[in-house]
């Protein structure tokens, strides 16, 4: 089965500091990754998504992500953060055979200081 | 070209009421998930439908809880004699065929039994 593990569960960083958010994941095959955002009271947006090919994937509003198939991660990451980046992110997996059901972490909450 | 849609947004029933929660995906998509957000948790996976099939429903609780993708109108998920712990944000994400994977998430429906 898979799963989902966000290690940090609130984040806080200073506008303008870079950001890395932990999304370790466990499926046992090559697994479809996303991270997602969401507002309060909003439903999700995707920020970008990982089928296959480079490891480095590149999403909206300044964000990327990192595969690493040996550590089983894909981290988040944003080189300069905007008081507007304040939200919660969620990592998912997908089941990668069309299935299309995704398993979703706990989330994390980011809270930016001015 | 309109997103995936979801009505009512928010939902008020008494204990032992009906709630039907709709959806209706992004034009061209053929796919629809319905996921269940507890508070202070991610999004769990309920139910996974085509038109006029359920193709996964390994997540929908055994009672009460139904899914259905009708070939004409929205999707309905209708949970009958609703209890508290029904209490929650339900989303629905739409994809489309060939790249069920990627799931464009609607605002939610935020239920709350008294």
């Amino acid at each position: 089965a898979q799963s989902v593990t966000q290690p940090d569960i609130h984040i806080t960083v200073s506008e303008g500091a870079s950001l890395e958010l932990r999304c370790n994941y466990s499926y046992g095959a090559t697994p479809y990754l996303f991270w997602y955002v969401q507002s309060p009271g909003q439903g999700l947006q995707l920020l970008l998504k990982y089928f296959s090919g480079d490891t480095l994937v590149q999403g909206i509003k300044g964000f990327e992500a990192e595969f690493k198939r040996s550590q089983s991660s894909f981290n988040l990451r944003k080189p300069s953060v905007h008081w507007s980046d304040a939200a919660e992110y969620f990592c998912a997996v997908g089941a990668g055979t069309n299935a299309g059901k995704s398993t979703f972490g706990d989330g994390t909450t980011l809270t930016v200081k001015p | 070209n309109a997103g995936v849609m979801q009505n009512p947004r928010h939902l008020v029933r008494r204990r032992g009421q009906e709630a039907r929660l709709r959806c209706s995906p992004m034009k061209g998509h053929s796919h629809v998930y319905w996921y269940r957000q507890l508070p202070e948790e991610g999004l769990k996976f309920m139910v996974y439908l085509q038109k006029e099939n359920i193709i996964d429903e390994s997540g929908m609780p055994k009672e009460r809880f139904s899914a259905e993708f009708p070939k004409e109108g929205p999707s309905i998920l209708r949970i009958q004699q609703v209890v508290r712990g029904d209490s929650a944000a339900y989303f629905c994400a739409s994809s489309a065929r060939g790249d069920q994977e990627t799931q464009y998430f609607g605002p939610g429906t935020r239920l709350l039994v008294l």
